[in-house]
Protein backbone atom coordinates (compact mmCIF):
# COMPACT_ATOMS: atom_id res chain seq x y z
CA UNK A 1 0.00 0.00 0.00
CA UNK A 2 1.29 3.64 -0.47
CA UNK A 3 2.39 5.99 2.13
CA UNK A 4 2.36 9.25 3.01
CA UNK A 5 4.92 10.61 5.82
CA UNK A 6 4.44 13.97 7.50
CA UNK A 7 6.65 15.37 10.34
CA UNK A 8 4.60 15.32 13.27
CA UNK A 9 5.52 18.99 14.19
CA UNK A 10 6.74 22.26 12.56
CA UNK A 11 7.33 25.36 14.06
CA UNK A 12 8.47 29.04 12.83
CA UNK A 13 9.09 32.54 13.65
CA UNK A 14 5.71 34.50 13.23
CA UNK A 15 6.18 36.36 10.12
CA UNK A 16 8.76 33.59 8.68
CA UNK A 17 8.64 31.04 6.57
CA UNK A 18 7.11 27.28 6.89
CA UNK A 19 7.90 24.58 5.06
CA UNK A 20 5.67 21.13 5.28
CA UNK A 21 7.11 18.28 3.60
CA UNK A 22 4.64 15.43 2.49
CA UNK A 23 7.28 12.27 1.45
CA UNK A 24 5.79 9.44 -0.69
CA UNK A 25 7.36 6.82 -3.27
CA UNK A 26 7.58 8.93 -6.82
CA UNK A 27 5.16 11.37 -5.17
CA UNK A 28 5.89 13.15 -8.21
CA UNK A 29 3.98 11.91 -10.56
CA UNK A 30 0.66 12.64 -8.44
CA UNK A 31 -1.24 15.51 -7.97
CA UNK A 32 -1.03 16.67 -4.43
CA UNK A 33 -3.75 18.41 -2.51
CA UNK A 34 -3.42 19.87 0.76
CA UNK A 35 -5.36 20.59 4.31
CA UNK A 36 -5.49 23.06 6.64
CA UNK A 37 -7.48 21.95 10.06
CA UNK A 38 -7.77 24.94 12.60
CA UNK A 39 -8.58 23.44 16.17
CA UNK A 40 -12.85 22.22 16.11
CA UNK A 41 -13.11 23.00 12.31
CA UNK A 42 -13.34 20.92 9.22
CA UNK A 43 -10.55 20.32 7.25
CA UNK A 44 -10.13 23.34 4.14
CA UNK A 45 -8.15 22.55 0.95
CA UNK A 46 -5.39 25.41 0.75
CA UNK A 47 -3.15 23.69 -2.39
CA UNK A 48 -4.73 21.44 -4.91
CA UNK A 49 -2.88 19.59 -7.47
CA UNK A 50 0.17 20.34 -6.77
CA UNK A 51 0.22 24.32 -6.82
CA UNK A 52 -2.96 25.56 -7.23
CA UNK A 53 -4.96 27.89 -4.66
CA UNK A 54 -8.44 27.67 -4.49
CA UNK A 55 -10.28 30.74 -4.49
CA UNK A 56 -10.18 32.82 -1.05
CA UNK A 57 -6.52 31.10 0.17
CA UNK A 58 -3.96 34.10 0.72
CA UNK A 59 -1.28 33.67 -1.89
CA UNK A 60 1.11 32.94 1.11
CA UNK A 61 0.07 29.59 0.59
CA UNK A 62 2.24 27.72 -1.90
CA UNK A 63 3.15 23.86 -2.80
CA UNK A 64 5.37 22.36 -5.05
CA UNK A 65 5.69 18.56 -5.99
CA UNK A 66 9.07 16.70 -7.12
CA UNK A 67 10.80 13.37 -7.12
CA UNK A 68 9.56 11.67 -3.55
CA UNK A 69 8.47 15.05 -2.05
CA UNK A 70 5.93 17.23 -2.05
CA UNK A 71 6.18 20.49 0.02
CA UNK A 72 3.20 22.85 1.69
CA UNK A 73 5.12 26.14 2.26
CA UNK A 74 3.64 29.31 3.91
CA UNK A 75 5.03 32.70 3.89
CA UNK A 76 4.91 35.45 6.53
CA UNK A 77 3.47 32.99 8.80
CA UNK A 78 0.63 34.49 11.05
CA UNK A 79 -0.90 32.98 14.53
CA UNK A 80 -4.24 32.13 12.43
CA UNK A 81 -1.88 29.83 10.21
CA UNK A 82 -1.40 27.69 13.58
CA UNK A 83 -3.34 24.36 12.36
CA UNK A 84 -2.79 20.98 11.39
CA UNK A 85 -1.65 20.54 7.59
CA UNK A 86 -2.63 17.06 5.63
CA UNK A 87 -1.45 16.10 2.28
CA UNK A 88 -3.43 13.50 0.23
CA UNK A 89 -2.84 11.76 -2.77
CA UNK A 90 -4.97 9.10 -5.12
CA UNK A 91 -3.33 6.06 -5.51
CA UNK A 92 -6.11 3.04 -6.17
CA UNK A 93 -7.73 4.89 -3.22
CA UNK A 94 -7.40 8.21 -1.06
CA UNK A 95 -4.31 8.23 0.94
CA UNK A 96 -3.60 10.90 3.70
CA UNK A 97 -0.48 11.81 5.35
CA UNK A 98 -0.38 11.25 8.96
CA UNK A 99 -0.90 15.47 9.72
CA UNK A 100 1.47 18.14 10.34
CA UNK A 101 1.15 20.64 13.83
CA UNK A 102 2.35 23.62 13.02
CA UNK A 103 3.02 25.63 15.51
CA UNK A 104 4.19 29.87 14.88
CA UNK A 105 6.44 31.46 17.72
CA UNK B 1 -22.58 28.23 -2.37
CA UNK B 2 -22.32 24.00 -1.86
CA UNK B 3 -23.22 23.27 1.51
CA UNK B 4 -23.13 19.75 3.40
CA UNK B 5 -25.08 19.27 6.02
CA UNK B 6 -24.68 16.08 8.19
CA UNK B 7 -27.06 14.33 10.68
CA UNK B 8 -27.24 10.66 12.78
CA UNK B 9 -27.03 9.32 15.91
CA UNK B 10 -23.65 10.26 17.71
CA UNK B 11 -23.96 6.70 20.10
CA UNK B 12 -23.73 3.42 18.53
CA UNK B 13 -23.57 0.05 20.35
CA UNK B 14 -21.08 -2.72 19.30
CA UNK B 15 -22.28 -4.68 16.58
CA UNK B 16 -24.92 -2.46 15.32
CA UNK B 17 -25.17 0.28 12.16
CA UNK B 18 -23.47 3.37 12.13
CA UNK B 19 -25.64 5.49 9.70
CA UNK B 20 -24.95 8.76 8.51
CA UNK B 21 -26.57 11.30 6.35
CA UNK B 22 -24.77 14.00 4.21
CA UNK B 23 -27.64 17.16 3.08
CA UNK B 24 -26.32 18.78 -0.18
CA UNK B 25 -27.28 22.07 -1.35
CA UNK B 26 -26.37 24.53 -3.61
CA UNK B 27 -25.91 21.38 -5.81
CA UNK B 28 -26.53 18.21 -6.91
CA UNK B 29 -25.87 14.74 -5.75
CA UNK B 30 -26.62 13.69 -9.37
CA UNK B 31 -24.33 16.08 -11.17
CA UNK B 32 -21.81 14.14 -13.10
CA UNK B 33 -18.44 16.57 -12.33
CA UNK B 34 -18.29 15.48 -8.51
CA UNK B 35 -17.41 12.71 -6.22
CA UNK B 36 -19.37 12.26 -3.11
CA UNK B 37 -17.01 11.16 0.11
CA UNK B 38 -17.17 9.95 3.52
CA UNK B 39 -14.18 10.36 5.84
CA UNK B 40 -13.31 9.90 8.86
CA UNK B 41 -10.82 11.54 11.77
CA UNK B 42 -9.43 8.95 14.47
CA UNK B 43 -9.51 10.32 18.00
CA UNK B 44 -5.73 10.22 17.34
CA UNK B 45 -6.20 12.62 14.59
CA UNK B 46 -5.19 10.72 11.52
CA UNK B 47 -8.05 11.48 8.67
CA UNK B 48 -9.29 7.84 6.64
CA UNK B 49 -11.35 7.82 3.22
CA UNK B 50 -14.09 5.26 3.80
CA UNK B 51 -15.92 5.30 -0.02
CA UNK B 52 -17.72 7.71 -2.09
CA UNK B 53 -20.58 7.43 -4.65
CA UNK B 54 -20.95 9.48 -7.94
CA UNK B 55 -23.02 9.30 -11.34
CA UNK B 56 -21.31 9.24 -14.44
CA UNK B 57 -24.43 8.66 -16.36
CA UNK B 58 -24.70 5.68 -14.06
CA UNK B 59 -24.27 5.62 -10.43
CA UNK B 60 -20.91 4.39 -9.01
CA UNK B 61 -19.49 3.66 -5.45
CA UNK B 62 -15.79 2.70 -4.43
CA UNK B 63 -15.06 2.03 -0.88
CA UNK B 64 -11.67 1.91 0.81
CA UNK B 65 -10.18 -1.73 1.49
CA UNK B 66 -10.31 -1.80 5.43
CA UNK B 67 -14.07 -0.89 5.10
CA UNK B 68 -15.51 -2.58 2.20
CA UNK B 69 -17.07 -5.44 3.28
CA UNK B 70 -18.89 -3.65 5.96
CA UNK B 71 -20.10 -0.18 4.13
CA UNK B 72 -22.52 1.22 1.89
CA UNK B 73 -22.72 4.75 0.30
CA UNK B 74 -26.21 5.07 -1.52
CA UNK B 75 -27.07 8.06 -3.12
CA UNK B 76 -30.81 9.63 -2.61
CA UNK B 77 -31.38 11.89 -5.56
CA UNK B 78 -35.43 12.35 -4.21
CA UNK B 79 -34.10 14.59 -1.62
CA UNK B 80 -30.64 15.64 -2.69
CA UNK B 81 -28.56 13.59 0.20
CA UNK B 82 -26.12 10.39 0.30
CA UNK B 83 -25.74 8.56 3.32
CA UNK B 84 -22.97 6.28 4.63
CA UNK B 85 -23.71 2.72 6.47
CA UNK B 86 -21.29 1.27 8.97
CA UNK B 87 -22.07 -2.65 9.69
CA UNK B 88 -21.12 -4.62 12.70
CA UNK B 89 -19.12 -1.59 14.52
CA UNK B 90 -16.81 -2.05 17.06
CA UNK B 91 -15.19 1.15 19.48
CA UNK B 92 -12.13 1.30 16.87
CA UNK B 93 -14.97 2.58 14.74
CA UNK B 94 -15.22 5.49 17.34
CA UNK B 95 -14.26 8.83 14.99
CA UNK B 96 -15.40 12.31 14.14
CA UNK B 97 -17.16 11.49 10.50
CA UNK B 98 -16.96 13.79 7.90
CA UNK B 99 -19.10 13.91 4.25
CA UNK B 100 -17.10 15.44 1.76
CA UNK B 101 -17.64 16.72 -2.26
CA UNK B 102 -14.44 16.23 -4.40
CA UNK B 103 -15.03 18.79 -7.66
CA UNK B 104 -13.39 20.04 -10.22
CA UNK B 105 -10.47 20.74 -8.54
CA UNK B 106 -9.62 17.01 -7.52
CA UNK B 107 -9.61 18.03 -4.15
CA UNK B 108 -12.23 17.30 -1.71
CA UNK B 109 -13.28 21.48 -1.56
CA UNK B 110 -16.36 21.31 0.38
CA UNK B 111 -16.53 19.43 3.99
CA UNK B 112 -19.78 18.98 6.27
CA UNK B 113 -19.96 20.01 9.68
CA UNK B 114 -18.37 16.85 11.46
CA UNK B 115 -20.11 14.15 12.91
CA UNK B 116 -18.84 12.55 16.16
CA UNK B 117 -19.84 9.24 16.85
CA UNK B 118 -18.77 6.78 19.83
CA UNK B 119 -19.21 2.96 19.50
CA UNK B 120 -20.03 2.27 23.27
CA UNK B 121 -22.46 0.00 24.89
Amino acid sequence: SYELTQPLSVSVALGQTARITCEGNNIGDKNVHWYQQRPGQAPVLVIYRDTNRPSGIPERFSGSNSGNTATLTISRAQAGDEADYFCQVWHSSTIFGGGTKLTVL
Amino acid sequence: QVQLQQSGPRLVRPSETLSLTCAISGDSVSINSATWNWIRQSPSGGLEWLGRTYYRSKWYNDYAESVRSRTTINPDTSKNQFSLQLNSVTPDDTALYYCAKKGWSDGFDIWGQGTMVTVSS
